[in-house]
């Protein structure tokens, strides 16, 4: 059975803190890794990977894909009261890309 | 870039009645759709895959009597849910990959259908 492990599970910082979030995955034909991020409705898209140690970059936001050790990271730098949300990693398998959500970290970012 | 609706975005209904959930890809055309469920701080669970002009396929454990799914066309897929339950009370959300985007598999989300069953 495919299994994707985010931690930790919920964070609290201040803002203009950095944080670190974890996604460890096994599953059977992978195909790419997806961050997504998901306030009160669905979740936005946030970065693709699919290649191991290419570092995608979006403001604040950086991603990388360790495809040897079998996990990503996602890094907020300078946080928002506007990050707060939950950061959900989804693995991509098989023919039919399906997608295995993680558990998902609760960020909370506080003044 | 791509956008998909979902409706109704809320729905209350009585226990044993069924509800049908629409879910549109409203700039593309979704061989493929999926419908998931979130249960109140969990994350997403698949239920199945909609596959436009054939039968879903359905997660393990989850029922395809009690959730039906029909994929009509290539942008619209909808998920009865028959006899409905309070256990049946969820977030169900949808999405779908644009084929025409290649080798991206970015799937876009419906922003949700909050379901209550009293």
């Amino acid at each position: 059975e495919d299994k994707v492990v985010q931690s930790p599970l919920s964070l609290v910082v201040h803002e203009g803190d950095t944080v670190t979030l974890n996604c460890s995955y096994e599953v059977t034909n992978f195909r790419s890794l997806l961050w997504y991020k998901q306030e009160k409705k669905a979740p936005t898209f946030l970065f693709m990977l699919t290649s191991s140690g290419i570092e995608k970059k979006s403001g604040r936001l950086s991603s990388i894909l360790d495809k040897k050790e079998l996990f990503s990271i996602l890094n907020i730098t300078a946080t928002q009261t506007g990050d707060s949300a939950v950061y959900l990693c989804a693995v991509v398998t098989g023919t039919a890309s399906k997608l295995t959500f993680g558990t998902g970290t609760r960020l909370q970012v506080t003044l | 870039g791509a956008v998909v609706s979902q409706h109704p975005s809320w729905v209350i209904c009585k226990s044993g009645t069924s509800v049908k959930i629409e879910c549109r890809s409203l700039d593309f055309q979704a061989t493929t759709m999926f419908w998931y469920r979130q249960f109140p701080k969990q994350s997403l669970m698949l239920m199945a895959t909609s596959n436009e002009g054939s039968k879903a396929t359905y997660e393990q454990g989850v029922e395809k009597d009690k959730f039906l799914i029909n994929h009509a066309s290539l942008t619209l897929s909808t998920l009865t849910v028959t006899s409905a339950h309070p256990e049946d009370s969820s977030f169900y959300i949808c999405s779908a990959r644009d084929p025409a985007k290649g080798d991206s598999y970015e799937q876009y989300f419906g922003p949700g259908t909050r379901l209550t069953v009293t």
